[in-house]
């Protein structure tokens, strides 16, 4: 079973540039996340997807961030104009139902660098 | 206050040894406990669930959840290099998707 894929793997911007990262989930999964991950800290939920939907956007930056998961399958998440507080690791995961819960799964991260 | 917390680390034993990592929470609607292991450079992959306080093992790994103290334990057993990562642990409300994680103990284990 192939797992999530992200791409780029790394990004490099100036600030005040516009960046986007893209996530394939693992397939059928229904629920997709964006997590951005601090050096040194654990992730931080930006967003949450139901199928195409939006559960939960109530931590993302959304005068900068924006993101959107088309077809309810593949997600973009853009950040415009970008800030240096924004270098991170930007971590995609999917899910599906293990009992009577969901398990998540993550990508390998985009990680950027903001100068 | 952080919903959940965990020492940072870092943590550094010599192979063989046991290794005890540790969450407190402050939500007693948490449900679900998970512990990740992140490599440098990967994104974080799912060790260990539980839902019930008590232990559960798996192999060299076994999970810790007092409930009543607000307190769970990922303990590993004749720990091996290969295990040095960055150990998050995470948790739930029953039924709800959103995950609440600590911020990473990095392990260091010395051949």
């Amino acid at each position: 079973e192939a797992g999530v894929a992200q791409s780029p793997r790394y990004k490099i911007i100036e600030k005040r540039q516009s960046v986007a990262f893209w996530c394939n989930p693992i397939s059928g999964h229904a629920t997709l996340y964006w997590y951005q991950q601090i050096l040194g800290q654990g992730p931080k939920l930006l967003i949450q997807f139901q199928n195409n939907g939006v559960v939960d956007d109530s931590q993302l930056p959304k005068d900068r961030f924006s993101a959107e998961r088309l077809k309810g399958v593949d997600s973009t998440l853009k950040i415009q104009p970008a800030k240096l507080e924004d270098s991170a690791v930007y971590l995609c995961a999917s899910s599906f139902p293990t009992g009577r819960q969901e398990t998540q799964y993550f990508g390998p991260g985009t990680r950027l660098l903001v100068l | 206050q952080k919903e959940v917390e965990q020492d940072p680390g870092p943590l550094s034993v010599p192979e063989g040894a046991i290794v005890s990592l540790n969450c407190t929470y402050s939500n007693s609607a948490f449900q679900y406990f998970m512990w990740y292991r992140q490599y440098s450079r990967k994104g974080p992959e799912l060790l260990m669930y539980t839902y019930s306080s008590g232990n559960k093992e798996d192999g060299r790994f076994t999970a810790q959840v007092d409930k009543s103290s607000k307190y769970i334990s990922l303990f590993i057993r004749d720990s091996q290099p290969s295990d040095s990562a960055t150990y998050l642990c995470a948790m739930s409300i029953y039924n709800f998707n959103k995950f609440y994680f600590g911020s990473g103990t990095k392990l260091n284990v010395k051949p």
